[in-house]
């Protein structure tokens, strides 16, 4: 199973908009509406930003939004803060092996 | 408040054990299914295994299969990931994981992770 395709990097201004993308296939991303996005800050615990393509959990800012189309999903932060920057990860459930990873894509907040 | 501490990681030689534990407070242990995650230093996430919240149900990457051993003890509220015949390219660092409210496997909460060193 590969991991879903995101881009190594995206890099934005404070309070503009950015957009990460994952890509994947119709077995995973596509087939399924579990899709997962996390903030990773390196040595600390990663953290969900959204789950099943759009709903944030609790305590998490209306900042972060998700969607998807096809087999792209996609994560936008409005409003960027110097706090994004880190490192985020998009998941998809497959029906083998359970779960896909994205190969990350780290934030820039310029 | 919602806490894994994972603990049982260090450095090994190719071929040998080692058992990652990890330890949940805050919340209903035995309600939740569980999963191991790792990412090797400087590189993406990388699902492990998950066990169903009974011990039930339990899958694993195919990179770890036949090698890894996932279980967990309700009764004290930990998790155990058993690692044989460990690879250079098992070095991770490795996170437990509870699995969320989504439709699938998302995961909610996470520990701070463990790092395991496999070198000669």
């Amino acid at each position: 199973q590969s991991a879903l395709t995101q881009p190594a990097s995206v890099s934005g201004s404070p309070g503009q908009s950015i957009t990460i993308s994952c890509t994947g296939t119709s077995s995973d991303l596509g087939g399924f509406n579990s899709v997962s996005w996390y903030q990773h800050h390196p040595g600390r615990a990663p953290k969900l930003m959204i789950y099943d393509v759009s709903n944030r959990p609790s305590g998490v800012s209306n900042r972060f939004s998700g969607s998807k189309s096809g087999n792209t999903a996609s994560l936008t932060i409005s409003g960027l803060q110097a706090e994004d920057e880190a490192d985020y990860y998009c998941s998809s459930h497959t029906s083998i092996p359970e779960v896909v990873f994205g190969g990350g894509t780290k934030l820039t907040v310029l | 408040e919602v806490q894994l501490v994972e603990s049982g990681g260090g450095i090994v030689q190719p071929g040998e054990s080692l058992r990652l534990s990890c330890a949940a407070s805050g919340f209903t242990f035995s309600r939740y299914w569980m999963h191991w995650v790792r990412q090797v230093p400087g590189k993406g996430l990388v699902w492990v295994s998950l066990i169903k919240s009974d011990g039930t149900t339990i899958t694993y990457a195919d990179s770890v299969k036949g090698r890894f051993t996932i279980s967990r003890d309700n009764a004290k509220n930990t998790l155990y990931l058993q690692m044989n015949s460990l690879r250079v390219e098992d070095t991770a660092v490795y996170y437990c994981a509870r699995d969320g409210v989504g439709s699938g496997h998302d995961f909610d909460s996470w520990g701070q992770g463990t790092l395991v060193t496999v070198s000669s």
